[in-house]
């Protein structure tokens, strides 16, 4: 059973196109996030969930939006895609806030032409 | 703010003890210390975690100094497959102030 798991896996759009990444973890967990990993493999943090609730918010776009529907779902929704936006995004879980030890997602590659 | 600083590349051979370093020295007083590994194209994975003095598990060791301005992944006996990127991780709990400060990462190579 996948702990963490991502769909889809690549994701290949135009400019200006909205698009919408999804997570599930089966882990039973409290706390979910989202990441992105740019060329240069750095990862930075965009939004962290804690039982549904914006823990976390880093200075990203208005255009990347999260919806948490349940605790073990945490979705990304992103309006008005830009050549920037290309990355590989990951979304992680672990037990509760503060706790180090994150489960990640395969990760879900995007592209934009 | 607190920042960590690793080594961008490190080279070592099969069966030899490797040892990369992390510098944090604005690390807060309530931060721990978390170091992930990741392989091309999967998520990064957890290795180990700790606050002070040493920890050990069944793959690595962390050791760090009283002052706690850094910390010392050491993976014992490499193998090829070792080969990846190792990311320390500034984790500080607690909902009033949490951050998570990831590192640029390390590429480690390990050569037959």
């Amino acid at each position: 059973d996948t702990a963490v798991s991502q769909t889809p896996k690549y994701l290949v759009t135009q400019m200006g196109n909205d698009k919408s990444i999804k997570c599930e973890q089966n882990l039973g967990h409290d706390t979910m996030y989202w990441y992105k990993q740019d060329s240069k493999k750095f990862l930075k943090i965009m939004f962290s969930y804690n039982n549904k609730e914006l823990i976390i918010n880093e200075t990203v776009p208005n255009r990347f939006s999260p919806k948490s529907p349940d605790k073990a779902h945490l979705n990304l929704h992103i309006n008005s895609l830009e050549l920037g936006d290309s990355a590989v995004y990951f979304c992680a879980s672990s037990p509760g806030l503060g706790q180090g030890k994150q489960y990640f997602g395969p990760g879900t590659r995007l592209t934009v032409t | 703010l607190a920042k960590t600083t690793q080594p961008i590349s490190m080279d070592s051979y099969e069966g030899q003890e490797v040892n990369i370093t992390c510098s944090h020295n604005n690390i807060a007083t309530n931060d721990y210390i978390t170091w992930y590994q990741q392989f091309p194209s999967q998520g990064p994975r957890f290795i180990i975690q700790g606050y002070k003095t040493k920890v050990t598990n069944e793959v690595a060791s962390l050791f760090i100094p009283a002052d706690r301005k850094s910390s010392t992944l050491s993976l014992p006996r490499v193998s090829l497959s070792d080969t990846a990127v190792y990311y320390c991780l500034l984790l500080s709990p607690g909902d009033s102030n949490y951050q998570l400060i990831w590192g640029a990462g390390t590429k480690l190579i390990i050569k037959p």
